[in-house]
């Protein structure tokens, strides 16, 4: 049975740092990896989607990869500011569904 | 163009009573997807509807919960007989569908479930 796991639950951090989400999971025979952000009381917005064939994606200062054979992925965030605080989600994809994680809680404080 | 969108935002329902939720998809997708996120639980699969195939049900956790979709488009989940263990957010979320992949889901608000 698929797991994934998200460390750490919680990360406080001054506005500037660069910082670097953790995400591993149990089976790596996934079709994709997929990262979300929640705030509070929303749903989920996509960050990035990384397909299995795939290493890493871009998208303005948010990086993700994805390391299939070690089931790891990490989601690297650079210049951090306040309003990136929110709950960002790690899930993969192996059959229908989305597995997710529990979430990192990022705090980041001006 | 517009997201996924789902009603009612907030629901309170007694404990016995049924509730009705609503999800609208993105236009043009193919695939929609129910989850349920519950404090300490996170998110779990639900359901699964593509295109005209037998929906995967595998996620529903009691014969109380169904879900309908009409039309390949607007989907609704049903509680018969709600609990209190109920009480969760209900999210909903569309995609182009399965192939190969996969494709990226995309959410909408979310349906606040309180069984009082």
């Amino acid at each position: 049975k698929q797991e994934v796991t998200q460390i750490p639950a919680a990360l406080s951090v001054p506005e500037g740092e660069n910082l670097v989400l953790n995400c591993s999971f149990t089976d790596s025979a996934i079709y994709n990896l997929q990262w979300f952000r929640q705030d509070p009381g929303k749903g989920l917005t996509s960050l990035l989607l990384i397909q299995s064939s795939q290493r890493e994606q871009t998208s303005g200062r948010l990086n993700a990869s994805l390391d299939k054979s070690s089931g790891r992925s990490t989601l690297y965030i650079a210049a951090s500011q306040p309003g990136d605080s929110a709950t960002y989600l790690c899930a993969v994809q192996a059959g229908t569904a989305l597995i997710f994680g529990k979430g990192t809680t990022l705090s980041v404080s001006s | 163009g517009a997201g996924v969108s789902q009603s009612p935002s907030n629901k309170v329902t007694e404990k016995g009573k049924d509730v009705e939720l609503r999800c609208d998809p993105i236009s043009g997708h193919t695939a929609l997807y129910w989850y349920r996120q519950s404090l300490g639980q996170g998110l779990e699969f639900l359901i699964y509807f593509q295109g005209n195939s037998a929906p995967d049900k595998s996620g529903l956790p009691s014969d109380r919960f169904s879900a309908e979709r009409t039309g390949g488009s607007v989907s609704t989940l049903t509680i018969q007989r709600t609990q209190q263990e109920d009480s969760a957010v209900y999210l909903c979320a569309s995609s182009l569908g399965i192939r190969g992949g996969g494709y990226e889901q995309y959410f909408g608000p979310g349906t606040r479930l309180t069984v009082t």
